[in-house]
């Protein structure tokens, strides 16, 4: 089962801040928080990951809180384009680690 | 730019079929991995392999086989096609080295059972 949750849906306005959040409350201290998302018809993107501090690329940026129990995605100036289902997921360090889906956040971004 | 190809977009199968979906990564990574995606369920791995040759079973192999006899390519077998198997099949690949970077996906193959 998937170790997180993130609202089922979520609206943001062109130009504006997306904040999307994800509660993993039972995480432990090996786990890194990866965030995905699927462009519909597409397969899941890579957008970030953050094991405790805040992290950012071109994509996006990562706010993960002090205790760990849960992280934000954000995207700075949505556009159009980042419509699509968010996903966060915790997984572990090694290789044998799998990645677990969960059914994510659908954001619509609107004109 | 670094791919996951799945060879057919689009497949239409008759039930009892023997299925071969097709997946080749241009990427040398070590890992691949077959997951299928349904409404409402979201996307469940169904096998992977690290390495050649090798394979584990994911959270729902029922149904299915899986091939890989080279390093860039991973093959999902349905031995009898089923309509329950009717689904979006999704191939991934990442590094061995590189774990923290995550899974490159294919675009997908959506696969009907008749």
């Amino acid at each position: 089962d998937a170790k997180t949750t993130q609202p089922p849906s979520m609206d943001c306005a062109e130009g504006r801040a997306a904040n999307l959040p994800c509660n993993h409350s039972t995480i432990s201290g090996n786990e890194y928080v990866y965030w995905y998302r699927q462009i519909h018809s597409q397969g899941p993107q890579y957008i970030i990951h953050g094991l405790k501090n805040n992290e950012t690329n071109e994509m996006a940026s990562l706010i993960i809180t002090e205790d760990r129990k849960s992280s934000t995605l954000i995207l700075p100036h949505a556009t159009l384009r980042d419509t699509a289902v968010y996903y966060c997921i915790v997984r572990g360090l090694y290789n044998t680690d799998k990645l677990i889906f969960g059914t994510g956040t659908r954001l619509q971004v609107f004109p | 730019d670094v791919k996951v190809t799945q060879s057919s977009r689009y497949l239409v199968k008759r039930t009892g079929e023997k299925v071969f979906l097709e997946c080749v990564q241009d990427m040398d990574h070590e890992n691949m991995f077959w997951y299928r995606q349904d409404p409402g369920l979201g996307l469940r791995l169904i096998y992977f392999s690290y390495d050649v040759k090798m394979k584990e079973k994911g959270d729902i192999p029922e149904g299915y086989s899986v091939s890989r006899e080279k390093k860039e390519r991973f093959s999902l077998i349905l031995e009898s096609a089923s309509t329950n198997q009717t689904s979006m099949y999704l191939c991934a690949s990442s590094s061995l080295d590189r774990v923290y970077y995550g899974y490159t996906f294919g675009s997908g193959t959506r696969l009907t059972v008749v």
